[in-house]
Parts: C-alpha cells; sequence; structure tokens
C-alpha cells in the first residue's frame, strides 16, 4: 500500500519566518503535485513535479523532487498570513489513482 | 472559463438513506475523479471516471457507485449511509492521461444523522 506522510504535522510560525514541510514515502511516485486548502475550500494545484532532483519555484515557494522519486519538500520564504492553509501533496505512480499526504496544517501569524 | 462546480454543497442525511452528489468538469477536461475527505485527514481517492467507465477504483465498498454522462459530469451515489460517511466529498477534473494535475471544485459537505 503506498502512503505518503507529511511532517510535520501543524506548524504555527511568524510572519517572516522561512519554513519547510516534508513529504516522504517508501514508494516511487512518477509525479507528484502540491497543493493548498482552506477551510471551506477545494485544493489549489501549486506544482507539479516529475523529475528526479527537480526544482521549482512559485515566488516564495521553492518545491523540489527527490532524486529517487520518493520524497519532495516544500520550502516557504519569508512566509506572510496569506499562506495560512492545509498544504497537501499528492503522488502518482503512472496509474489513475493519486495517494494524498496527510498534510500539514500552517499557520502564520501577523 | 468555469471551474470545477459541485452541487449541492452542503446536505443532510439520516443513517440508511441514499445520496447523489454531482459535478461538473473544468472546461476542457474529460476525467473526473472523485474523493472524501473526512475532518482534519488527506481526500481519499473513491475512483475515476473516463470515457463513461470507472476506470480506477480506490479502497471504498460497492455502496458508493458513480457514473459520467456523455457531457464529462459526473455523480457520485452513495447507498446505506453510514455515520461514518460523513465528510467533504471533492471532485477533481482532468485530462486523461496519467499524471495529470487536478483541478478540484469546492465539494459537498455530507452529514449523516
Amino acid at each position: 500500500t503506498q502512503l505518503l506522510e507529511q511532517s510535520p504535522q501543524f506548524l504555527s510560525i511568524q510572519e517572516g519566518e522561512n519554513l519547510t514541510v516534508y513529504c516522504n514515502s517508501s514508494s516511487v511516485f512518477s509525479s507528484l503535485q502540491w497543493y493548498r486548502q482552506e477551510p471551506g475550500e477545494g485544493p489549489v494545484l501549486l506544482v507539479t513535479v516529475v523529475t528526479g532532483g527537480e526544482v521549482k519555484k512559485l515566488k516564495r515557494l521553492t518545491f523540489q523532487f527527490g532524486d529517487a522519486r520518493k520524497d519532495s519538500s516544500l520550502h516557504i520564504t519569508a512566509a506572510q498570513p496569506g499562506d495560512t492553509g492545509l498544504y497537501l501533496c499528492a503522488g502518482t505512480s503512472g496509474t489513475y489513482k493519486y495517494i494524498f499526504g496527510t498534510g500539514t496544517r500552517l499557520k502564520v501569524l501577523a | 472559463d468555469a471551474g470545477v462546480t459541485q452541487s449541492p454543497t452542503h446536505l443532510i442525511k439520516t443513517r440508511g438513506q441514499q445520496v447523489t452528489l454531482r459535478c461538473s468538469p473544468k472546461s476542457g477536461h474529460d476525467t473526473v475523479s472523485w474523493y472524501q475527505q473526512a475532518l482534519g485527514q488527506g481526500p481519499q481517492f473513491i475512483f475515476q471516471y473516463y470515457e463513461e467507465e470507472e476506470r480506477q477504483r480506490g479502497n471504498f465498498p460497492d455502496r458508493f457507485s458513480g457514473h459520467q454522462f456523455p457531457n464529462y459530469s459526473s455523480e457520485l451515489n452513495v447507498n446505506a449511509l453510514l455515520l461514518g460517511d460523513s465528510a467533504l466529498y471533492l471532485c477533481a477534473s482532468s485530462l486523461g492521461q496519467p499524471n495529470q494535475p487536478q483541478h478540484f471544485g469546492d465539494g459537498t459537505r455530507l452529514s449523516i444523522l
């Protein structure tokens, strides 16, 4: 059974701090996606990574796919209150089934 | 360009009843996936529909069934509702090839009393 574990589960930081969220598995994924979900809304796609070692940047967010395609990280620089939300990673192994991680709930305090 | 739309937004049912949830995919998308998201957890894959057929299924009982229509919209049906079926039900649309990014609707919040 494929599992994606995210850490930390909860994170509360001050505005301006940096943070990293991790997404780990013992399985290899052919692609991995990161989403942010706010209360009462569906997840919103942030990025898709498909190549081992790939790094993508989205303004203050940096996403990395592990060389072995078993793990990924999301780094936020100078966090802002607008970054608050539930961050989810999701992987697929070339099938049509997406496995979601357990989620990291981030709160950025002004 | 309309995104993924789901209806209804909220629904309250009692144990043993049946429910139908609806989803219209993002324009240009032909594939619809359904997920169950319990409070405080990540979404769990229920199944995916493509070309009006279920082509992949997660670990959900047969009480969960679906349908896709020629216009690519989809329905999720749940029979014999249990208290544990209370959750946010999310629909995601995408293109039909593997590894495609998904676009989610805002979900239907189902409460079972």
